[in-house]
């Protein structure tokens, strides 16, 4: 069993829609971050959070560290949210990040 | 520089080739992290360096891979007799902050795609 998981793999949505991207993980975290990952390869910093809820503009991330659950929802979606978005998970004891395999998001016009 | 910078952004080795991959991390970052990506799946770990000291190697697949960063801050991923598998995108990452430290966010270059026939 992968230490981070992350669902759906795939999603489809049209613009407008709220999507809903969860990670979940096995291992006692100090944070977890919610990373985009556009076509090219260029890597962004969404959020960083090891407790609640934190918003960025349409962009909301939470976790529940009892359940050792996170989501990112994106509301009001556009077409440029478009991108592979990654949770990675810091240990508690560990020196490097746990990556999730990734949600390949397409928004559609 | 603003960012973390990588270079090459591609190479293209042909197998058993030594190739060099180079990581400009932002200045006065502790933390440096390389990670291999193969497509379609999430970076995985290969190693991290507090300043100088490359404290973890674990994630180094085979004895071919070696990474430096000798003064603190450049780093140099270096992988020698170059095999189709080794065929990724390598991502150098850099934080503020010392690993262990919580809530210390990540900075990613934009990788360099390598690509071995």
């Amino acid at each position: 069993k992968n230490e981070v998981e992350q669902s759906p793999q795939n999603l489809t949505a049209q613009e407008g829609e709220f999507i809903t991207i969860n990670c979940s993980y096995s291992v006692g975290i100090s944070a977890l971050h919610w990373l985009q990952q556009h076509p090219g390869g260029g890597i962004v910093s969404l959020f960083m959070l090891s407790s609640g809820k934190k918003k960025h503009g349409r962009l909301i991330a939470t976790i529940n560290i009892q359940e050792k659950h996170s989501s990112l929802h994106i509301t009001a979606s556009h077409p440029r949210d478009s991108a592979v978005y990654i949770c990675a998970a810091h240990g508690l004891y560990g020196q490097n990040f746990v990556f999730g395999p990734g949600t390949r998001l397409s928004v559609l016009p | 520089g603003a960012g973390v910078s990588q270079s090459p952004r591609y190479k293209v080795a042909k197998r058993g080739q030594d190739v060099a991959l180079r990581c400009d991390p932002i200045s006065g970052h502790v933390s440096l992290f390389w990670y291999q990506q193969a497509l379609g799946q999430g970076p995985e770990f290969l190693t991290y360096f507090q300043n100088e000291a490359q404290l973890d190697k674990s994630g180094l697949p085979s004895d071919r891979f070696f990474a430096e960063r000798p003064e603190g801050s450049v780093s140099t991923l270096k992988i020698q007799r170059t095999q189709q598998e080794d065929s990724a995108v390598y991502l150098c990452a850099s934080s503020p902050r010392q690993a262990r430290e919580a809530g210390g966010e990540l900075f990613f270059g934009e990788g360099s795609r390598l690509t071995v026939l």
